[in-house]
């Protein structure tokens, strides 16, 4: 059974500060990850995803790295601001079937 | 563009009681899947729809239940609730059933 871990569980940074979230999956037999946003009592928004066969994707501030072989992904935040605030979940899609396995999510406050 | 759509936003049940919740996908996705987050946990996969099928279901009882209409919308069942089915529940989309996922703002369930 695939498990999802996230660390840190808890994040505390001043704004403008470059940080690095981490995901870690027992099963490297993954189709595709994927790292999302929650707001407080909100949905999820998606930031990016990751095919398998890539090695990273970029979008504005945010840049996700995979390393598939040793089960782990980073989710690099640069210049941190205080709308970054939210919890950070990290998903992967197993390599057969469809259900997305979530980790717990790592909690991000960006203090002024 | 329309994202996912569920209604209703926050719905308050009595234990026993039985519950409807709806999903409308993206514009463009046949793909839908449910998920229950509990307070402080990540997501749980619950079943997938595709082609009007369930193509995959995740460790839930029988008390949960779904259905996929000939537009691509979906709506989950619950049955004989329990307080611990009190969480949010979540519906995504995709186009195809292992792309990347869209979600929505989901339903706060709260069973008394």
């Amino acid at each position: 059974k695939q498990e999802v871990t996230q660390i840190p569980a808890a994040l505390s940074v001043p704004e403008g500060e470059n940080l690095v979230l981490n995901c870690s999956f027992t099963d490297s037999a993954i189709y595709n990850l994927q790292w999302f946003r929650q707001d407080p009592g909100k949905g999820l928004t998606s930031l990016l995803l990751i095919q398998s066969s890539q090695r990273e994707q970029t979008s504005g501030r945010l840049n996700a790295s995979l390393d598939k072989s040793s089960g782990r992904s980073t989710l690099y935040i640069a210049a941190s601001q205080p709308g970054d605030s939210a919890t950070y979940l990290c998903a992967v899609t197993p390599g057969s079937g469809y259900a997305l396995n979530f980790g717990k999510g790592t909690s991000l406050l960006v203090t002024p | 563009d329309a994202g996912v759509t569920q209604s209703p936003t926050h719905l308050i049940k009595t234990r026993g009681q039985q519950v409807t919740l709806r999903c409308s996908p993206k514009s463009g996705h046949d793909t839908v899947s449910w998920y229950q987050q509990a307070l402080g946990q990540g997501p749980q996969f619950i079943f997938q729809y595709y082609e009007e099928e369930e193509r995959q279901r995740g460790n839930f009882p029988d008390r949960f239940s779904g259905h996929q209409f000939p537009n691509y919308s979906s709506e989950l069942n619950v049955n004989a609730l329990l307080l611990g089915d009190s969480a949010l529940y979540l519906c995504a989309s995709s186009l195809g059933q292992r792309r990347g996922y869209t979600f929505g703002s989901g339903t706060r369930l709260t069973v008394v």
